[in-house]
Formats: C-alpha cells, structure tokens, sequence
C-alpha cells in the first residue's frame, strides 16, 4: 500500500484552479516533492522542498504544506497542464522514497 | 545539463535476470545519488533503490533480496541487475539523479525510460 494518498482524478475547466492534495503521516517530518507526467514522458521534477518551483517551472504552479498534507496548486489551468501528478516524499519508516498513486488531471 | 540514457533488452524471460545501463552525459556519476525507479500499471511508480558511487545506497525492502545497483565511473554509467523476473516486474524503468535533501531524495533529472516485458 502506498504510504501517500492521492485522489485518483480531477477535472477542471481552462483558468479555473486546480489544487491536488497528497496526504501521509511522513509529510509531517519529511519535505514533500510533486512531478507532472504526460504520456508517454518521463516524470518532470514541478515542486520540491515543499513549496520551491522546479527551474522552467511557470509561476501558476505553487505548493503548500499543513501537517500530514500537501497540495500542489495550479492556478489558471491551461490545456497542456493535462497530465498526472505525484507527489513523493519518504517511506513511514524515513528510509526510502516512496510516490503517490497519482492523480490524473484533465483539463475540460 | 544532465542527460540519461537508459538501454537494455526489451524483453526478458520469467525467472531470467534483467540487466539495465543508464548513461549519464553533462555531469559525473561521482557526484550526487543516482537511483532507478519503475512503474507499471498494477503499482505507479517505484523507487527500486539509489546508491553513491562509493558503493553507498539503499534499496527498497520490496527488491532488496534480488537487487543490485551499480556504477561504473570508467564509462559515467549507472547499472541495474534484477534477478528472478516474473510477470509482475513487466514496467518502464527509469534511471534518475536522485538529489538529498535533508534525510529524503528527490529526483531532478530522468531518463526518457526503458520498457522491459517479461514474458516467455
């Protein structure tokens, strides 16, 4: 089982805001990393240390941190924000890391 | 910029071992952790293990009884041995740069991934 929690999927409309929420007893020690997907792609580093953009990250990707959850936020979703997203952090027991289920965005 | 490139056969047989090398180009496989991690449609994506090439590095419990990770620093490669394939293990490998931060890694760069089938 995974040690982080992701909702499965999430539909938003172009320029509507888009928050995805990661949950896990780890994030409340442990930073918390995100990663866009897109077919066929390998994963793309978006968010890390929590809340720090990734280089060639556009601005409208923001992430947050409140106790055992994590959101990535994505304001103004634009068509080619459609992707999955993971969040990763470590495992329970601090040793190895571990991803999220992901979560498929589908911008409408 | 780093660029990885991973290879390896396409196809292997069940109870047969998989043998995976990333190349690493625009940086040098002495510094930073380098890690390969898999995803297949059954589990997402999973770290196998990372490892420093003072030999240092950690595996996941779920493969650590038939795991090996290497590097070659003579050819700035990363390798990976995975012996005991079954079916389950039919994934996309991805070799990645594993970079710590606190007592956790992240990965800021990746491979465009290598799809290995094990079937007979």
């Amino acid at each position: 089982s995974n040690d982080l929690t992701q909702p499965p999927s999430l539909s938003v409309s172009p320029g509507q805001t888009a928050r995805i929420a990661c949950s896990g007893d780890i994030l409340s020690r442990q930073s918390a990393y995100w990663y866009q997907q897109k077919p066929g792609q390998a994963p793309l580093l978006v968010i890390f240390k929590d809340t720090e953009r990734a280089s060639g990250i556009p601005g409208r990707f923001s992430g947050s941190s409140s106790g055992t959850i994590v959101t990535l936020t994505i304001s103004g979703v634009q068509a080619e924000d459609e992707a999955d997203y993971y969040c990763q952090s470590g495992d329970i027991t601090d040793t190895y890391p571990v991803f999220g289920g992901g979560t498929k965005l589908t911008v409408l | 910029q780093v660029h990885l490139q991973e290879s390896g056969p396409g196809l292997v047989k069940p109870s047969e071992t998989l043998s995976l090398t990333c190349s690493v180009s625009g940086g040098s496989v002495t510094s930073n952790y380098w890690s390969w991690i898999r995803q297949s449609p059954g589990k997402g994506l999973e770290c196998i293990g990372y490892m420093f090439f003072t030999g240092r590095s950690n595996y996941n419990p779920s493969f650590a009884s038939r795991v090996t990770l290497s590097i070659d620093t003579s050819k700035n490669q990363i390798s990976l041995q995975l012996t005991s394939l079954i079916p389950a293990d039919t994934a996309v490998y991805y070799c990645a740069r594993a970079r710590r931060s606190g007592s956790g890694y992240y990965f800021d760069y990746w491979g465009q991934g290598s799809l290995v089938t094990v079937s007979s």
